[in-house]
């Protein structure tokens, strides 16, 4: 079985401010898949990054971070001087492979204040 | 392209009425996805396809039945709408890892 934790429900901070997003997950496969996307106010899934088991390696996108630990099974995502406009909820998923349904976490609503 | 598209976005529906939420897709994949979103509990999977003519459930497929009659569309479709299939949900479509999805429809049950 796979699952995905996303601990924090609700995160407040002020424009500028550095905010990481924690992801823990749980699978048996060797080979899987991580992801991360942003549902913004208006609804759409936005796709933000995709990882495989294999590659370990931080990947950095702008103002956007990922840290992929497969010690302690997460995948975090970091937004450095976050602005406004990155409030919306944010989804971390897993899959074992193609064809298989993305299982999610729960979501962590993110709220940047001016 | 497109990319994938649902019908309605928006719809009410009264206790027992019965309706069909359309995806459609221009990439021509062969998986396709219906998930449901709920406040607090991200998306779950109702059912799913992998290729033209065949479906499979997923974790919440109850009061849901779906068609993949043509390869780019995926119907699902609710017989006898309850308040409980009152959610938002989203269609996808899969190729090489990577999932697509619709704008979401947002469904109402009265």
């Amino acid at each position: 079985a796979q699952k995905v934790t996303q601990a924090q429900t609700e995160i407040s901070v002020v424009e500028k401010e550095d905010v990481t997003l924690d992801c823990v997950y749980e699978t048996r496969d060797t080979t899987y898949y991580l992801f991360w996307y942003k549902q913004p106010p208006s609804g759409e899934l936005v796709f933000l990054i995709r990882r495989n088991s294999f590659d370990e390696q931080n990947e950095i996108s702008g103002r956007y971070s990922w840290n992929f630990q497969k010690s302690t099974s997460s995948f975090n995502f970091t937004i450095t001087a976050s602005q406004v406009v990155d409030s919306a909820v944010y989804f971390c998923a897993l899959t074992a492979n193609s064809g298989y349904a993305l299982n999610f976490g729960k979501g962590t609503s993110l709220l940047v204040t001016p | 392209n497109a990319g994938v598209t649902q019908t309605p976005k928006f719809r009410v529906l009264k206790t027992g009425q019965s309706m069909t939420l359309l995806c459609a897709q221009d990439m021509n994949h062969e998986y396709m996805y219906w998930y449901r979103q709920d406040p607090g509990m991200g998306l779950r999977l109702i059912h799913y396809s992998v290729g033209e003519g065949t479906t499979a459930k997923g974790e919440v497929p109850d009061g849901y039945n779906v068609s993949r009659l043509k390869k780019q569309n995926f119907l699902l479709g609710l017989e006898s709408a309850a308040p409980s299939q009152t959610s938002v949900y989203f269609c996808a479509s899969e190729a090489s890892y990577k999932q697509y999805f619709g704008p979401g429809t947002r469904l109402t049950v009265t």
